[in-house]
């Protein structure tokens, strides 16, 4: 067990509608970091956040948006969804105080399918 | 850019023989780190193992061994007396830079070990 959580485990949905995935870090861990795994791109990096702030983006597409919460959980958003949204999309977390280049601890993933 | 190239799409063997897994990097940075990840079916990410760029020593755990040679930018994985219970995706990952903060993954092969 990673320490991080995700929720939900599998979602469905139809295009065009609105989703919200959950991550819960690992206890003390500052950065939360959003990936997406597709059949066809591989696991791609979304966003970066470190103790509420934004620090780095990737491949996310505009209908796609997140946020760290004081708590620290993060929410990542998806609007507007389409059918090659369908992913497993995975959450991980990093502390602060660890080495640079520490690895990532990934949650368990939360399966999305646009129908 | 820094990039991962996992040239084995799939690989199948017989329970009991030895496996490597190819992994090859590029990056322009002189500090850098990689790592290896396993997906099992279940479809968790699971950290197996962190190098960084300044430590060659290859590395030995269990069944496990890895072998870094950066003269050919390579980071490769050995199974050996492989289990049908490594049967899963392996990622090879690398990151870069002072801030060495997101990873990005080579695109995985599927091992499957056959009883």
């Amino acid at each position: 067990d990673s320490g991080v959580t995700q929720t939900p485990k599998h979602l469905i949905t139809a295009t065009g509608q609105r989703v919200t995935l959950r991550c819960s870090p690992r206890s003390g861990d500052l950065s939360v970091y959003w990936y997406q795994q597709s059949l066809d791109q591989g696991l791609q990096f979304l966003i970066q956040y470190y103790n509420g702030e934004e620090r780095a983006k990737g491949n996310i597409l505009e209908r796609f948006s997140a946020q760290q919460f004081p708590d620290l959980h993060s929410e990542l958003n998806l609007s507007s969804l389409e059918l090659g949204d369908s992913a497993l999309y995975f959450c991980a977390s990093r502390a602060s105080r660890e080495p640079r280049g520490s690895p990532l601890h990934f949650g368990n993933g939360t399966r999305l399918t646009v129908t | 850019a820094q990039k991962v190239t996992q040239a084995q799409t799939e690989i199948s063997v017989v329970e009991k023989e030895d496996v490597t897994l190819d992994c090859v990097y590029e990056t322009r940075d002189t500090t850098y780190y990689l790592f290896w990840y396993k997906q099992p079916p279940s479809g968790e990410l699971v950290f197996l193992i962190r190098r960084n760029s300044f430590d060659e020593q290859n590395e030995i755990s269990g069944r496990y061994s890895w072998n870094f040679q950066k003269s050919t930018s390579s980071f490769n994985f050995t199974i050996t007396a492989s289990q049908v219970v490594d049967s899963a995706v392996y990622f090879c990952a690398l990151s870069e830079g002072a801030g060495a903060q997101k990873l990005v993954f080579g695109q995985g092969t599927r091992l499957t070990i056959n009883p």
